[in-house]
């Protein structure tokens, strides 16, 4: 248990379907990240948050839409998604984001779009 | 080209062999760290290394950073079925605040 939880664990959608991904941290942390890990490749970091406002987005498809409603829950709003969108997300936090700041990952959402 | 390049991607070995795995990189990073994920879970911290040469141990594993900054090796000493993971590396470099990984090396240690 690292304090950071996410729900659903799996998830199987449709091209033309709707979801979100859920994640919160028990850590009372400061910032939280969203990354996707697909098969053979490193993690890409795709959002970063901190105080609930958005300091990065690494060139995101739009069809990913994260929100932050406060410093211990973020989401990830999916719609339109592609097959090659399949992949573990990965949510994680960290006290603040800081250079070398420690980042605490929570189980992370299996995603298969067929 | 992958910043971070990890070697090897797959290691199958017995219970009680010694081995090692390694992250290099044409860059220096201010930091690297290590991690380990084991199936169905996030990664997990094993280790930070900032200063060049540093060397940590954590019981039977042993990190080193090396003197340039710009690669690091983490050595196992009597693997066990429960070292078995992706064993990742990550790396932090000046001026820019963000984790960068490797594609992670793939340990299966057998009883």
């Amino acid at each position: 248990e690292t304090g950071v939880t996410q729900t659903p664990r799996h998830l199987v959608m449709g091209m033309t379907n709707k979801k979100s991904l859920k994640c919160e941290q028990h850590l009372g942390h400061n910032a939280m990240y969203w990354y996707k890990q697909s098969a053979k490749k490193p993690l890409e970091l795709m959002f970063v948050y901190n105080f609930k406002e958005q300091t990065e987005n690494n060139s995101v498809p739009s069809r990913f839409s994260p929100e932050c409603p406060n410093s211990s829950h973020l989401f990830l709003h999916l719609h339109t998604l592609q097959p090659e969108d399949s992949a573990l997300y990965l949510c994680a936090s960290s006290q603040g984001t800081k250079l070398g700041e420690t980042q605490y990952f929570g189980p992370g959402t299996r995603l298969l779009v067929l | 080209t992958q910043l971070l390049e990890q070697s090897p991607q797959f290691l199958s070995i017995q219970e009680g062999e010694n081995l090692t795995v390694y992250c290099n990189s044409s860059s220096v990073f201010s930091s690297l760290q290590w991690y380990r994920q084991e199936p169905g879970e996030g990664p997990v911290l094993l280790v930070t290394v900032v200063t060049g040469g540093e060397v940590k141990k954590l019981k039977r594993l042993t990190f080193q950073f090396g003197d340039a900054r710009k690669d690091s090796s983490l050595h196992i000493t009597a693997a066990q079925p429960g070292d078995t993971g992706l064993y990742l590396c990550a790396g932090t470099r000046s001026g820019y605040n963000k984790l960068i990984f490797g594609a992670g090396t793939r340990l299966a240690v057998h009883p």
